[in-house]
């Protein structure tokens, strides 16, 4: 059982926008601004895509973006192209110097 | 260019001490930055190990604390992890990362990973 909650999938058209949350508590998600979301390939690496909750690191296309409502996180992909298809996962700082993920979420280029 | 690179045995008993090795190139682990460990179970999610500082600042995963050795060898520029009394659940590949630290707990540069089955 993971600490941050994600819905399993998610799907989206090409050039359709797609948004992935990740619940978690005022513990985590809620009381820090250390949230990340990485998007992984099969057979790959994880990837840092974003970081501080909205901030991208260079390289990360900006149709990448995050954002935080409460205890609840999210990742939004605009203009979906074939590429984008992956598995993301969430993360936090979970206090006492502690790093949490989510389950993850399989995202769908159909 | 910082890169990663996992080096272990792939196959490790029940009950047996996982001892992995990860070189890092490009980037003096001296330097700053921590360094750490996660892991994914095949089909399953990342988790979080352990993380390391050469200044010997170490952050543990709770659940896995008291089984957990990371230590940075800056003569090497290596990392390694030692998970004990391992069991078929600790079967998983296990990756290498920098970690941001107190800066976030960010992993922005990771190995390739190394794939460990705990089996008889």
């Amino acid at each position: 059982q993971s600490a941050l909650t994600q819905p399993p999938s998610a799907s989206g058209s090409p050039g359709q926008s797609v948004t992935i949350s990740c619940t978690g508590t005022s513990s985590d998600i809620g009381g820090y601004k250390y949230v990340s979301w990485y998007q992984q390939h099969p057979g790959k690496a994880p990837k840092l895509m974003i970081y501080e909750i909205t901030k991208r690191p260079s390289g990360v296309p900006d149709r990448f973006s995050g954002s935080r409502s409460g205890n609840t996180a999210s990742l939004t992909v605009s203009g979906l192209q074939a590429e984008d298809e992956a598995d993301y996962y969430c993360s936090s700082y979970a206090g006492s110097n502690n790093v949490v993920f989510g389950g993850g979420t399989k995202l769908t280029v159909l | 260019q910082v890169q990663l690179q996992e080096s272990s045995p792939g196959l490790v008993k029940p009950s047996e001490t996982l001892s992995l090795t990860c070189n890092v190139t490009g980037y003096s682990i001296s330097s700053g930055y921590h360094w750490g460990w996660i892991r994914q179970p095949p089909g399953k999610g990342l988790e979080w190990i352990a993380s390391t500082h050469y200044t010997g600042d170490t952050f543990y995963n709770p659940s896995l604390k008291n089984r957990v050795t990371i230590l940075l060898d800056t003569s090497k520029n290596q990392l390694s992890l030692k998970l004990s009394s391992m069991t078929a659940a600790d079967t998983a590949v296990y990756y290498c990362a920098r970690d941001w630290g107190y800066s976030g707990h960010y992993f922005d540069y990771w190995g390739q990973g190394t794939l460990v089955t705990v089996s008889s």
